[in-house]
């Protein structure tokens, strides 16, 4: 079955360090975004990518980086300039040109001590 | 003010009660979501929708493009309904701009 596998479910990191997080989709999906949630609030996108090798900034991407070196992974480093890394984070991905609606991954959830 | 409001934003309801969750929003959009989160994190498409209504099951999802309104009805609600329930609207540019949130708990 096609879908997003996002891994790992729960992570911990001394803080400072960076930390990468997976995202792969083997729906033959363009676009793959990059949510964080805290608690309380809705979810809020920190990067996208359309296409290959192409990533956009979203709302809040201070502190992180993407690549986008195979069009069925997205992944995303939380580096040690994340003033307030500790939260949820969900993978998506959609088709780019028609509006199909998204797939999620399951998350995950990271914890900086 | 959010372009997507949801209320209420804490719902407690008894076992077998009918469910309402609301969501309003400001923008043009090309679809709109209801996703459902358990305590765990993953989180899980309900229902996409651009006019109508539609049913899954125990699930009802209305929405009003004119109004800009849309609703999450649950019929014959059961303790494992119990989770947070996330209203998103797809903008024009197909990017998702999300609700807070509904947290329901139903007790037996």
């Amino acid at each position: 079955d096609g879908g997003i596998t996002q891994s790992p479910k729960y992570l911990f990191r001394k803080e400072g360090q960076n930390v990468t997080l997976s995202c792969e989709q083997n729906l033959n999906h363009d676009a793959m975004y990059w949510y964080r949630q805290d608690p309380g609030q809705g979810l809020r996108l920190i990067y996208y990518s359309q296409i290959v090798n192409d990533f956009q900034k979203g709302d809040i991407a201070e502190g992180y980086s993407v690549s986008r070196e195979k069009k069925e992974s997205f992944p995303l480093t939380v580096t040690s300039a994340q003033k307030n890394p500790t939260a949820f984070y969900l993978c998506a991905s959609s088709i780019w040109n028609r509006y199909r609606g998204y797939t999620f991954g399951s998350g995950t959830r990271l914890t900086v001590v | 003010k959010n372009e997507v409001e949801q209320s209420p934003q804490n719902l407690t309801a008894q076992e077998g009660e009918f469910i309402t969750i609301n969501c309003s929003y400001s923008v043009g959009i090309s679809a709109l979501h209801w996703l459902q989160q358990h305590p765990g994190g993953g989180i899980v498409s309900l229902f996409m929708l651009s006019s109508g209504k539609k049913k899954h099951g125990r699930l009802i999802a209305t929405i009003n493009i004119q109004e800009k309104h849309s609703s999450l009805h649950i019929t014959a609600s059961h303790p494992r309904d119990s989770a947070v329930y996330i209203c998103a609207v797809a903008d024009s540019n197909y990017q998702l701009i999300w609700g807070a949130g509904t947290k329901l708990i139903i007790k037996p």
